[in-house]
């Protein structure tokens, strides 16, 4: 039983325009939702958390969750080639751990 | 620099080798981890550790091994592999508190890529 659900992509956006990347989970209890990058051979690190319903912004990034339907999205505004990368959702696992559960992560290409 | 060092970057071992990982991390978390991410695969996570005790164990067989000798030390004891063990082994820590059920952001170790031939 998959927990956190991502469209593994890719999505590909022109350099300027908004990418939106989705995610949703399955445990109506997760309350902390994290967004990570990873570059290709790279670890992920992290680039926004969101705890509240709600948009959180920070930069060209906002983070918008949605408790009662379940998911989480991030949307990169202003998108340029180094923002091409694999964007990883994280949500607590359900059965009571809550130790963040990774989605498969969406790929997102930004061409000039 | 990332808080969390992991050594070797690069394994190359075969099935009848014993080799381990090691992750030390140097920004006071309570918490470590490790993951296993395979191609095309979501990131696994293996174990964690709260405090040096193992807290999770997420039915990985046997020939992985870890040890938490404290709460910045970790590692990963590898015997007897086979090929699709082939990944990267990513370290990670946070802060957590398993009885109140939360954890922060987990910060990352540039990982381990291994080999298994």
């Amino acid at each position: 039983q998959k927990e956190v659900e991502q469209n593994s992509g890719p999505l590909s956006v022109p350099e300027g325009a908004i990418a939106s990347l989705n995610c949703t989970y399955s445990d109506r209890g997760s309350q902390s939702f994290f967004w990570y990058r990873q570059y290709s051979g790279k670890s992920p690190e992290l680039i926004m958390f969101i705890y509240s319903n709600g948009d959180k912004e920070d930069g060209r990034f906002t983070a918008q969750l949605n408790k009662a339907s379940q998911y989480v999205s991030l949307l990169i505004r202003d998108s340029q080639p180094s923002d091409s990368a694999t964007y990883l959702c994280a949500a607590p696992a359900s059965g009571g751990s809550y130790i963040p559960t990774f989605g498969r992560g969406t790929s997102l290409i930004v061409h000039p | 620099e990332t808080g969390v060092t992991q050594t070797p970057r690069h394994l190359v071992m075969g099935m009848t080798n014993k080799k381990s990982l090691k992750c030390e991390q140097h920004l006071g978390h309570n918490a470590m981890y490790w993951y296993k991410q395979s191609a095309k695969k979501p990131l696994e996570l293996m174990f964690v550790y709260n405090f040096k005790e193992q807290t999770e164990n997420n039915s990985v067989p046997s020939r992985f091994s870890p040890e938490c000798p404290n709460s910045s030390h970790l590692f990963l004891h590898l015997h007897t592999l086979q090929p699709e063990d082939s990944a990267l082994y990513l370290c990670a820590s946070s802060q957590g508190n398993p009885s109140a059920r939360w954890y922060t952001e987990a910060f990352f170790g540039q990982g381990t890529r291994l080999t298994v031939v």
